[in-house]
């Protein structure tokens, strides 16, 4: 069966330090992954979606990145937080960018002071 | 543009009801429905994932109903339980395209 996995957790960084959420898919080869953000009160939004290695589309401009240095491995990054970065970060997979049913991860919270 | 509406956005009921959960979309031309249960501090669960061409799904005390024509999805939940309580959300995917456009979500608590 399939898995997913994020980490860490749980993160408290000071404005302007360095981030990096990590995320595996096991059990499956080849697929879709994406990156969440939900705020506190508001709606799932798409920040990044990749269907390959190295293939990553941006959904929103802001202050991060994503990177897929390995067919199930999707990293979430950004060189110097904000404070509007805080939020409920969550990895997802798909077998097929049209029409798989979407898994997720089980979050990662990060709070930026 | 699509959008999806969740009502009511928080619903509270006694232990044991039979109850349904909405979703409404405004454009009809959907590629699939899914529904996922969330809770708190949590990531998100799927429950049910219903392809354009069908009209419902079942998986135990769930059954989710689809009605493209009126723009409509139900969530029925059998028989509820105090582990029941959670978040619900259902997203639309649209023909060709990645994007699933999400509803806000109804907060439902089933009281012992």
């Amino acid at each position: 069966s399939q898995t997913i996995h994020q980490w860490p957790a749980t993160l408290v960084q000071p404005v302007g330090s360095p981030l990096s959420l990590e995320c595996t898919v096991e059990g499956t080869s080849n697929p879709n992954l994406y990156w969440y953000r939900q705020a506190a009160g508001r709606g799932l939004q798409l920040l990044f979606y990749s269907v390959g290695i190295g293939q990553i589309s941006s959904e929103v401009p802001q202050n991060l990145s994503a990177s897929r240095p390995q067919d199930r491995q999707f990293i979430l990054s950004s060189k110097k937080l904000l404070l509007s970065d805080s939020g409920f970060y969550l990895c997802a997979w798909t077998r097929t960018v049209l029409g798989g049913e979407l898994f997720f991860g089980e979050g990662s919270r990060l709070t930026v002071l | 543009k699509q959008e999806v509406t969740q009502i009511p956005a928080a619903l509270s009921v006694p232990e044991g009801e039979n109850l349904v959960l909405n979703c409404s979309f405004t454009d009809s031309a959907i590629y699939n429905l899914q529904w996922f249960r969330q809770d708190p501090g949590k990531g998100l669960t799927s429950l049910l994932l219903i392809q354009s061409s069908q009209r419902e799904q079942t998986s135990g005390r769930l059954n989710a109903s689809l009605d493209k024509s009126s723009g409509r999805s139900t969530l029925y939940i059998a028989a509820s339980q105090p582990g029941d309580s959670a978040t619900y959300l259902c997203a639309v995917k649209m023909d060709s395209n990645y994007q699933l456009i999400w509803g806000a979500g109804t907060k439902l608590i089933i009281k012992p």
